[in-house]
């Protein structure tokens, strides 16, 4: 199995493009999650879909928008790029247990490396 | 900003020798869970606490979660080249829904 499947792994944007990350999950998990990794700064979270068919703010969501395609799929876009969105993205899931998705553990995709000029 | 704060944020060690990361929360945690990152990887889940006072091991490693519940620690007996990466901690507020993760604590092993 594959698990979590992040496309793509490397890009160079200029500032003012817009691009679409892909996110794939194989594990029939319900929760799905996109977290940016700067130096210092550990995880931030994104935004994040308890389930098919939500999905919520995060701790850093200005200049970003996500669609929870159906359930295997979560997706991020960046409308128009800026220098301060280069970072490390990765895209997590989990099962959702008794009513919550933070307390099982996520299964991360390799990352998506994105560096804007 | 972080509500849970990790330390320290750098270690290097000789091999062989000892490793702790400490995570602290002003506020009491449902749960905590600790990840390792590899150099150029993706974090890894190694384990959840949930107990007040729960002690787990894996091999070397020993984690514990504190009696309060707003404290964790990792410790590493007799680190090893394999252990180097980064080691994060994430929390879930009591009363919240979401994981907290802490900035992580970056191990570099000196053989």
């Amino acid at each position: 199995n594959a698990g979590v499947t992040q496309t793509p792994k490397f890009q160079v944007l200029k500032t003012g493009q817009s691009m679409t990350l892909q996110c794939a999950q194989d594990m029939n998990h319900n929760s799905m999650y996109w977290y940016r990794q700067d130096p210092g700064m550990g995880l931030r979270l994104i935004y994040y879909s308890a389930s098919e068919g939500t999905t919520d703010k995060g701790e850093v969501p200005n200049g970003y928008n996500v669609s929870r395609l159906n359930k295997r799929e979560f997706s991020l876009r960046l409308e128009s790029a800026a220098p301060s969105q280069t970072s490390v993205y990765f895209c997590a899931s989990s099962e959702y247990y008794r009513g919550s998705m933070s307390n099982q553990p996520q299964h991360f995709g390799d990352g998506t490396r994105l560096s804007i000029l | 900003g972080q509500q849970v704060m990790q330390i320290p944020q750098y270690q290097h060690v000789q091999e062989g020798e000892d490793f702790t990361t400490y995570c602290n929360s002003s506020t009491t945690l449902s749960n905590i869970q600790w990840y390792k990152q590899r150099p150029g990887g993706h974090p890894v889940f190694l384990i959840q606490l949930v107990k007040s006072g729960e002690v787990k091991k894996q091999k070397r490693l020993t984690f514990q979660f504190g009696e309060a519940k707003k404290n964790s620690s990792l410790h590493i007996t007799a680190t090893q080249t394999t252990d180097v990466g980064t080691y994060f901690c994430a929390g879930t507020m009591e009363y919240g829904n979401k994981l907290v993760f802490g900035a992580g604590t970056i191990l570099r092993v000196k053989s």
